[in-house]
């Protein structure tokens, strides 16, 4: 059963880092194409970054130069590395998957349960 | 970036209505589009993809159709578990965008 787990959510001043996790079982996630997708308190869905199988990352124009996505394949975990934060940052996090048999990266049928980062002073 | 937009932005319909969502793309997209439900604290869910593949495991009474930059979401039969708020998303071109969603209510 593939499963993901975001953590590394909290409260962090303006200007400040943190990195986010998520831990994946049930599948290999250097395997496959693996997103970030956030969403601001009461507002819609914003894709963020992704990195594909093949190690190719892009991010998103709001956060390029800021975040960084990665994985770490012995942990089978999934990253992201968020510096500089602005308090329009602030939203819930959440870590995908495209879905299995449709080859199309953004096709998000997996998803975890999201993980809260609030920027402010 | 390709700009999606959903109407309505909410909608209120009885238990049984035929209820229809619209999403338009700012330029061609073909059929590279997806449809997600999300309810109340929960992460979103992929209901339709492709434009009108039914992911599985999903109730046959949703349904989807369209190519190009005009897309349509059906509910056939509104039941009080759809009550949630509902997104397209384009994935022809970097970055993916989600339209502003669609919030559905029971009357």
């Amino acid at each position: 059963e593939v499963q993901l787990v975001e953590s590394g959510g909290g409260l962090v001043q303006p200007g400040g880092s943190l990195r986010l996790s998520c831990a994946a079982s049930g599948f290999t996630v250097s395997s496959n194409y693996m997103s970030w997708v956030r969403q601001a308190p009461g507002k819609g869905l914003e894709w963020v970054s992704v990195i594909y199988s093949g190690g190719s990352t892009y991010y998103a124009d709001s956060v390029k130069g800021r975040f960084t996505i990665s994985r770490d394949n012995s942990k089978n975990t999934l990253y992201l590395q968020m510096n500089s934060l602005r308090a329009e940052d602030t939203a819930v996090y959440y870590c995908a998957r495209e879905s299995i048999g449709i080859a199309a990266p953004f096709t998000l049928a997996y998803w975890g349960q999201g993980t809260l980062v609030t920027v402010s002073s | 970036d390709i700009q999606m937009t959903q109407s309505p932005s909410s909608l209120s319909a009885s238990v049984g209505d035929r209820v229809t969502i619209t999403c338009q793309a700012s330029q061609d997209i073909s059929n590279y589009l997806n449809w997600y439900q999300q309810k109340p604290g929960k992460a979103p869910k992929l209901l339709i993809y492709d434009a009108s593949n039914l992911e599985t495991g999903v109730p046959s009474r949703f349904s989807g159709s369209g190519s190009g930059t005009d897309f349509t979401f059906t509910i056939s039969s509104l039941q009080p578990e759809d009550i949630a708020t509902y997104y397209c998303q384009q994935y022809d071109n970097l970055p993916p965008t989600f339209g502003q969603g669609t919030k559905v209510e029971i009357k």
